[in-house]
């Protein structure tokens, strides 16, 4: 595997359901962050770690839930939530310490539909 | 703090045509700046990105995009649209900081008319 891999590609749920969406990096790097995508909307920064820590949480309802055990994996778990929160979640990470040279490597994405 | 202006959220071009898709980017330090791709259902993927060495630069699929400092643009162009070039494209700076902070432009939605 190379690069950054999500899983699952599509997910359905019930506003009651509780599931997990999952990112793997293969590339070394040691910031990775959660964004969402909707229909017609900028792309929007949830949140963001660097070194395993939370360094950034843009006012996310705390129905979406981050967790990042090392600097690979990055997950984010979610419960109760909301037709609108329907969208398409993008992981990326980058290299921090580079002054942003290297952008950012993105996921393919989870396209979430909650109904 | 540094922001990027893309102007036309959507643009139409007939295949063959040039492809231009504007990016004006704001920045107090130089900038290292980036063209994302994004195909439906899909991740973004980079074009290409300036980081000082050459104004110019030229990116995957035949995109090239020119840093104007006098004109604070970085405009993403190509000779000749093919029907797969339909697709969101993204323009980005970074602030270069010790968070390597990626700041996004709104998109623009290029259509290919055959």
């Amino acid at each position: 595997e190379t690069g950054v891999t999500q899983t699952p590609r599509h997910l359905v749920m019930g506003m009651t359901n509780k599931k997990s969406l999952k990112c793997e990096q293969h590339l070394g790097h040691n910031a990775m962050y959660w964004y969402k995508q909707s229909a017609k909307k900028p792309l929007e920064l949830m949140f963001v770690y660097n070194f395993k820590e939370q360094t950034e949480n843009n006012s996310v309802p705390s129905r979406f839930s981050p967790e990042c055990p090392n600097s690979s994996h990055l997950f984010l778990h979610l419960h109760t939530l909301q037709p609108e929160d329907s969208a398409l979640y993008l992981c990326a990470s980058s290299q921090v310490g580079t002054g942003g040279y290297y952008g950012y490597t993105f996921g393919s994405g989870t396209r979430l539909t909650v109904v | 703090a540094q922001s990027v202006t893309q102007l036309g959220s959507h643009v139409s071009v007939s295949e063959g045509a040039l492809v231009l898709l504007r990016c004006n980017y704001s920045s107090s330090v130089p900038p290292y700046l980036f063209w994302y791709v994004q195909y439906p259902n899909q991740g973004l993927q980079l074009l290409l990105k300036y980081t000082s060495a050459a104004t110019l630069v030229k990116g995957i699929n035949g995109f090239e995009a020119e840093f104007k400092k006098s004109e604070t643009s970085f405009h993403l162009t190509k000779p000749s649209a093919h029907m797969s070039d339909a697709a969101e494209y993204f323009c980005a700076v970074s602030d270069g900081g010790a968070t390597n902070k990626l700041i996004f432009g709104t998109g623009t939605l290029l259509a290919v008319q055959p």
